[in-house]
């Protein structure tokens, strides 16, 4: 089984501060792990995944994340926010790559304070 | 390469109608999922295929529900008999392999009246 867990549906940061977005994970399994974001009414983008390289994972738009499996975490954080990082969060998990199958948590959406 | 094509990108049902979603995967890639997405809420898994097989449709409703990704052509996600309830964003995605995460279409937005 799989399932992801997102602390906060909502967060709110000035711009320019760190963001930190929470997500925890459960599975039998050394997980993939996914974070995706989510602009009003459009599909959702992949914005880095974890494959079991390294456990700091660089993505688009200046994010990362870094597995802890000791924490069962994947949070997500940049330094610094911008306006343009307003949009809706996602974090998904898949743990049996023969299924394909990946789980997504119930989303966190960031507001950017000017 | 055009992404993952939905469409209609909007559709306006009457109670009882059909409804008929297409998804087209992007070059190359043989996965495709369909999710649902309701207002305040995350996505649910509803199907995953491959060229003319269901992998898995453990999310899909057993009644009024369907898919089918056919050798030609794109993806279908067919509703009969609509309910206010279906009313929903419908996403599809398709990967090369899961193990690299989806490209998602834009969705299409289905209404219910």
């Amino acid at each position: 089984a799989q399932s992801v867990t997102q602390l906060g549906s909502h967060v709110s940061v000035s711009e320019g501060a760190l963001v930190l977005l929470r997500c925890n994970y459960s599975s039998s399994v050394p997980p993939y792990l996914f974070w995706y974001v989510q602009y009003p009414n459009q599909g959702l983008q992949l914005l880095l995944k974890y494959t079991s390289a390294a456990t700091l994972v660089k993505g688009i738009n200046g994010f990362e994340a870094e597995f802890k499996k000791s924490e069962t975490s994947f949070h997500l954080t940049k330094p610094s926010a911008h306006m343009s990082d307003a949009a809706e969060y996602f974090c998904a998990v898949n743990i049996n790559t023969n299924a394909g199958k990946s789980t997504f948590g119930d989303g966190t959406t960031l507001t950017v304070k000017p | 390469n055009a992404g993952v094509m939905q469409n209609p990108r909007h559709l306006v049902r009457r109670r009882g109608q059909e409804a008929r979603l297409r998804c087209s995967p992007m070059k190359g890639h043989s996965h495709v999922y369909w999710y649902r997405q309701l207002p305040e809420e995350g996505l649910k898994f509803m199907v995953y295929l491959q060229k003319e097989n269901i992998i898995d449709e453990s999310g899909m409703p057993k009644e009024r529900f369907s898919a089918e990704f056919p050798k030609e052509g794109p993806s279908i996600l067919r509703i009969q008999q609509v309910v206010r309830g279906d009313s929903a964003a419908y996403f599809c995605a398709s990967s090369p392999d899961p193990v690299y995460g989806y490209t998602f279409g834009s969705g299409t937005r289905l209404t219910v009246v």
